[in-house]
């Protein structure tokens, strides 16, 4: 069964501040993607990245980052100089086989200004 | 990119009565559309995946007579919530993907209907 854990449910920060987001996932497949989402107050869930299980590259777009290890099961999400705007909840997500994305419990992040 | 339209974005209606939820894609064509339900300060719980053309596959747990799916043209899924109970009051939340394999797609979101049963 597949499964995407995100312990941190809320995290708070002050602006400019570097802000890092957890997610751990279990799988028994090779193949498969993870994602990250950004749901705003509006509640629509905006995509952040697609990563495939083959691709272990880091990978960087402006102030964010994600380090995708598969020695310790992890994908996380690194928001740098953290802005107001960033408030949200993001959520981490898995597919594989079957193609139902399945999604972690999600962590609200608060940037003070 | 790709444009998912949910409509409404937010209904009240009293107990007992039907809600239908539209999902659009806006600029492409989407053989499968999925719904999900988000409880507040929850995750997203796939309630069920719509094929064009086919009857819905519904997750296990979700009534097939409570929330009514269909899919009958390639841009336009509806979700009907049939009887609704205050218990369904919820965020309903649709996607669609823009290609024959998920895998490679970005799977890309409605804004979400926020339904309150008084």
């Amino acid at each position: 069964a597949q499964k995407v854990t995100q312990a941190q449910t809320e995290i708070s920060v002050v602006e400019k501040e570097d802000v890092t987001l957890d997610c751990v996932y279990e799988t028994r497949d090779t193949t498969y993607y993870l994602f990250w989402y950004k749901q705003p107050p509006s509640g629509e869930l905006v995509f952040l990245i697609r990563r495939n299980s083959f691709d272990e590259q880091n990978e960087i777009s402006g102030r964010y980052s994600w380090n995708f290890q598969k020695s310790t099961s992890s994908f996380n999400f690194t928001i740098t100089a953290s802005q107001v705007v960033d408030s949200a909840v993001y959520f981490c997500a898995l597919i594989q086989g079957a193609q139902k994305l399945v999604f972690g419990q999600g962590t609200r992040l608060t940037i003070n200004p | 990119g790709a444009v998912v339209s949910q409509h409404p974005s937010r209904v009240i209606c009293k107990s007992g009565t039907s809600v239908k939820i539209e999902c659009r894609s806006l600029d492409f064509q989407a053989t499968t559309m999925f719904w999900y339900r988000q409880f507040p300060k929850k995750s997203l719980m796939l309630m069920a995946t719509s094929n064009e053309g086919s009857k819905a596959t519904y997750e296990q747990g979700v009534e097939k007579d409570k929330f009514l799916i269909n899919h009958a043209s390639l841009t336009l899924s509806t979700l009907t919530v049939t009887s609704a109970h205050p218990e369904d009051s919820s965020f309903y939340i649709c996607s669609a993907r823009d290609g024959p394999r998920l895998v490679n797609e970005k799977l890309f979101f409605g804004s979400g209907t926020q339904l309150s049963v008084l």
